[in-house]
């Protein structure tokens, strides 16, 4: 089963809205990632968060780890249209080195 | 180079017929991963190189699948008899290694392959 496990699957905001994505995972993990995809082809990497933080920011991206609850969130504020895309969180099984295994991603849709 | 690169970046083939399918990491990335893709859906893990270290394949869906991979440069991922449900993406990353965690993972384009 997947180790990554988004919500929602889809999301639909006006630009200057802000968007929050939540990613679940079943195991202990070293860190959680989350990525980027336009258009079905090459991901990108967003931020990295390591289980020992609890919260890390990149610009308008705000991320949350909660270990308790094997939970994160993706919060992107003031969104754009070129905010458009798929989102997906990926984790790192504690003893599985450098193994990410993704979710199946949030579609984010920005309308202007 | 400056990114992972994929070629082909499409690949249309008639079932029963083998493909091979190439990334060149970037260089210096000791680690190079392969996923797949379906339409609409997540990526799956199918292989994981990392300098000499015997590959993880456990995410190999069958033995009609394999990779290899030259040192730490370039790596093919073939697949024998294709069949339809082979038809996806297929995503080729790479990415420094540490010991103790993952890293961040730069993604090639991907190849877009197609099992008529």
């Amino acid at each position: 089963s997947q180790q990554g496990e988004e919500d929602p699957q889809a999301l639909s905001i006006q630009e200057g809205e802000n968007a929050t994505m939540n990613c679940s995972y079943k195991t202990s993990i070293n860190n959680l990632q989350w990525y980027r995809q336009n258009s079905g082809r090459g991901l990108v990497h967003l931020i990295l968060i390591r289980s020992n933080e609890r919260e890390k920011h990149s610009g308008r991206l705000r991320v949350t780890l909660d270990t308790s609850k094997k939970s994160s969130s993706l919060l992107i504020t003031a969104s754009r249209a070129a905010d458009t895309a798929s989102y997906f969180c990926a984790t790192d099984a504690a003893g599985g080195y450098n193994k990410l295994i993704f979710g199946a991603g949030t579609r984010l849709a920005v309308h202007p | 180079g400056a990114g992972v690169s994929q070629s082909p970046s499409n690949k249309v083939t008639e079932k029963g017929k083998d493909v091979e399918l190439r990334c060149d990491p970037i260089s210096g990335h000791t680690a190079l991963y392969w996923y797949r893709q379906r339409l609409g859906q997540g990526l799956e893990f199918l292989i994981y190189f990392q300098g000499n270290s015997a590959p993880d394949k456990s995410g190999l869906p069958s033995d009609r699948f394999s990779a290899e991979r030259t040192g730490e440069s370039v790596s093919t991922l073939t697949i024998q008899r294709t069949q339809q449900e082979d038809s996806a993406v297929y995503l080729c990353a790479s990415s420094l290694w540490l010991l103790e965690a993952s890293n961040e993972q730069f993604f090639g384009p991907g190849t877009r392959l197609t099992v008529l």
